[in-house]
């Protein structure tokens, strides 16, 4: 069945370090990706996504580019802040199956300054 | 601000009672999505409701059961709660039931505590 998988966190970076999250998942057919994001106390947002291969998604310096060919779509920014430190999930949609998605288990990024 | 409300925000109650959590999409939302977040489980989907029909089911105990209403908003239903239980339940919705490339827009999550 349809999986995703993301590295295991925390990760501990200083502020302007390099950010790479790696995600990568299992799917029949053409999922859609979504990277999410969780600040303390509050709900999931969406950050970025793409819906078909080699697309990228980017928002607030943050991108990820959907690679079929790996089955990845790593999450990466080149200079991260002290209010980037939240917990990002890595997701897929499966349109086979009435856009069920499938969340990856979170990875805690804390940013110091 | 998703657009996304649910109610209450926290939660206390009880082992062995029930509680209902509510939750309105936004505006032109048809389809409603809950999620279980634990501290031990990450996000697990629940149950989907598409216009007023189960879609898709989760990870949904038997002991939980949800509904969406003429007017689109859903309540989560537990009964017989036990410790495990506590956790932050969300709600999502999107537009539609069945396009991948929908986005799910989430609420800011009930927090249920069950002592």
């Amino acid at each position: 069945g349809d999986s995703v998988t993301q590295m295991e966190g925390p990760v501990t970076l200083s502020e302007e370090a390099c950010l790479t999250i790696n995600c990568t998942y299992t799917a029949t057919g053409y999922p859609s990706l979504f990277w999410y994001v969780q600040y303390p106390g509050e709900g999931l947002q969406l950050l970025l996504k793409a819906t078909k291969a080699d697309d990228k998604g980017s928002n607030k310096g943050f991108e990820a580019t959907y690679r079929k060919e790996t089955t990845s779509f790593h999450l990466e920014k080149g200079s991260v802040q002290v209010s980037d430190s939240a917990v990002y999930f890595c997701a897929l949609s499966d349109p086979n199956n009435f856009n069920k998605f499938y969340f990856g288990s979170g990875t805690k990024l804390n940013v110091k300054p | 601000d998703s657009g996304v409300t649910q109610t209450p925000k926290h939660l206390i109650t009880a082992t062995g009672q029930r509680v209902t959590l509510r939750c309105s999409p936004r505006s032109g939302d048809l389809s409603v999505y809950w999620y279980q977040q634990s501290l031990d489980q990450g996000l697990q989907f629940l149950i989907q409701y598409y216009n007023g029909e189960e879609r898709a089911k989760g990870n949904i105990l038997e002991r939980f059961s949800a509904q969406q209403f003429p007017d689109l908003h859903s309540e989560l239903n537990l009964s017989s709660l036990e410790l495990g239980d506590s956790a932050l339940y969300f709600c999502a919705s999107t537009q539609s039931g069945g396009r991948g490339t929908d986005t799910q827009y989430f609420g800011p999550g009930t927090r249920l505590t069950v002592l």
